[in-house]
């Protein structure tokens, strides 16, 4: 039972570069987040997905996409790289009105 | 939507003392009430929670109280130990859209 699982846990990328930032959960909850968390910074909300093929904007969206194909997964992507992307982002998982669980984070740097 | 409120935002106690940390909610509706404790380099994980049918709970030395009128809820640390040192957030969550919403953090220090 891994619960909620990020990969990549460290990725490096180029200014205007794309990737992809891949989520999965075995736990079956409904609701799964994106945040990003900048140096000795809060949370902060980028996308959020209340079910599968569901998806809301946060507090943050402009830069992202997300996609929401199945209820196990919820990816993240940055279409062109910007150094003001460079955080620490972590997925959560939720049941409604309960813990949230996070993934154990990727440490993304853009140069 | 919901808005959190989180104060202070950085807590330095000499180890022992007690620490509190303070949130306020905006929305009514909120019924669910986590705190998340983060340490360094680590994911955030749920120490403690109230629901809004509770006004206090308490787990050893952490305890939590929930002023539903006020729309405010704290954390109670007593005794406080170094290991205690990281960074705590509050969170609402009014089930209605499933979104939970974070306070902006605070980081204690335990000096010992």
């Amino acid at each position: 039972n891994a619960g909620v699982t990020q990969t990549p846990k460290f990725q490096v990328l180029k200014t205007g570069q794309s990737m992809t930032l891949q989520c999965a959960q075995d736990m079956n909850h409904n609701s799964m987040y994106w945040y990003r968390q900048d140096p000795g910074m809060g949370l902060r909300l980028i996308y959020y997905s209340a079910s599968e093929g569901t998806t809301d904007k946060g507090e943050v969206p402009n830069g992202y996409n997300v996609s929401r194909l199945n209820k196990r997964e919820f990816s993240l992507r940055l279409e062109s790289a910007a150094p003001s992307q460079t955080s620490v982002y972590f997925c959560a998982n939720q049941r409604s009105n309960t813990e949230a669980f996070f993934g154990q984070g990727t440490r993304l740097t853009v140069v | 939507g919901e808005n959190v409120e989180q104060h202070p935002s950085t807590l330095s106690v000499q180890e022992g003392d007690s620490a509190v940390i303070k949130c306020t909610y905006s929305d009514s509706a909120s019924n669910y009430f986590p705190w998340y404790k983060q340490e360094l380099g680590k994911r955030p994980q749920l120490i403690i929670d109230i629901r809004s049918n509770v006004g206090e709970k308490k787990d050893q030395r952490i305890a939590v109280t929930l002023n539903k009128t006020a729309k405010h809820f704290s954390l109670h640390i007593t005794e406080t130990q170094p290991e205690d040192s990281a960074v705590y957030f509050c969170a609402a969550d009014s089930g209605g859209y499933q979104k939970v919403t974070f306070g902006t953090g605070t980081k204690l220090q335990v000096i010992p």
